[in-house]
């Protein structure tokens, strides 16, 4: 299908098991990102990558590790999960234009961490 | 630092009835502008942007103008429908191409 999609929409884990987060996008965008969301909190940016092999750190990712080894790809891994990080998770890409901005946004992960 | 700032939610309103949601803004720079709606079970998805001081962005009956001298982009519809029951997130734009997401407003629009 064409667009960004994300897997699994529901993850149940258990603290302290690896998990890992599936972002698919085909559109061949530059940028793709991870947020994450709380209430109260909106969307906070986790990882952010400008291209394939080429990531960088957001607001708040600590207790994530991302990679970027094909530009339509960008899994997101959560090392040993906590139950600070139960969230609905987010990924987006982008178009590389300058100006644009403009992000399109997979229907997201719903993660408990038990 | 960056931030946006939005009024809080929930908003409750009837249908017919005219939206306000506050939004203001505090960066560097002229970025651009942007409001994004959830609706439920769903990602975000663009609803209008603004790029310049004093643009306009209008999508599906909304609008809001980029007002340079008080750092805002309020969002405003005259007449909401029960469909536009959803999350209104008021972003800009901070560099690498990433947002700066506020807080979110869910607005719950009453028959």
């Amino acid at each position: 299908d064409a667009g960004i999609t994300q897997s699994p929409r529901y993850k149940i884990t258990e603290t302290g098991r690896q998990v890992t987060l599936m972002c698919h996008q085909t559109w061949s965008h530059s940028y793709m990102f991870w947020y994450r969301q709380d209430l109260g909190h909106g969307l906070r940016l986790i990882y952010y990558s400008a291209a394939a092999d080429i990531t960088d750190k957001g607001e708040v990712p600590d207790g994530y590790v991302v990679s970027r080894s094909k530009t339509e790809n960008f899994p997101l891994t959560l090392e040993s999960a906590t139950r600070s990080q139960t969230s609905v998770y987010f990924c987006a890409s982008s178009e590389s234009q300058t100006g644009k901005n403009i992000q399109y946004f997979g229907a997201g992960t719903r993660l408990s961490v038990l | 630092g960056n931030s946006v700032t939005q009024m809080e939610g929930p908003v409750t309103l009837s249908e017919e009835a005219f939206l306000t949601i506050n939004c203001t803004y505090t960066a560097t720079g002229y970025p651009s502008l942007f409001w994004y709606v959830q609706y439920p079970g769903e990602g975000l998805q663009l609803l209008l942007k603004a790029t310049k001081a004093d643009d306009k962005g209008s999508n599906k009956g909304f609008e809001a103008t980029y007002r340079k001298e008080t750092t805002s982009f309020h969002l405003e519809k005259g007449s909401v429908q029960v469909s536009d029951s959803a999350v209104y997130f008021c972003a800009f734009s901070g560099g690498y191409n990433k947002l700066i997401f506020g807080a979110g407003t869910r607005l719950a629009v009453h028959p």
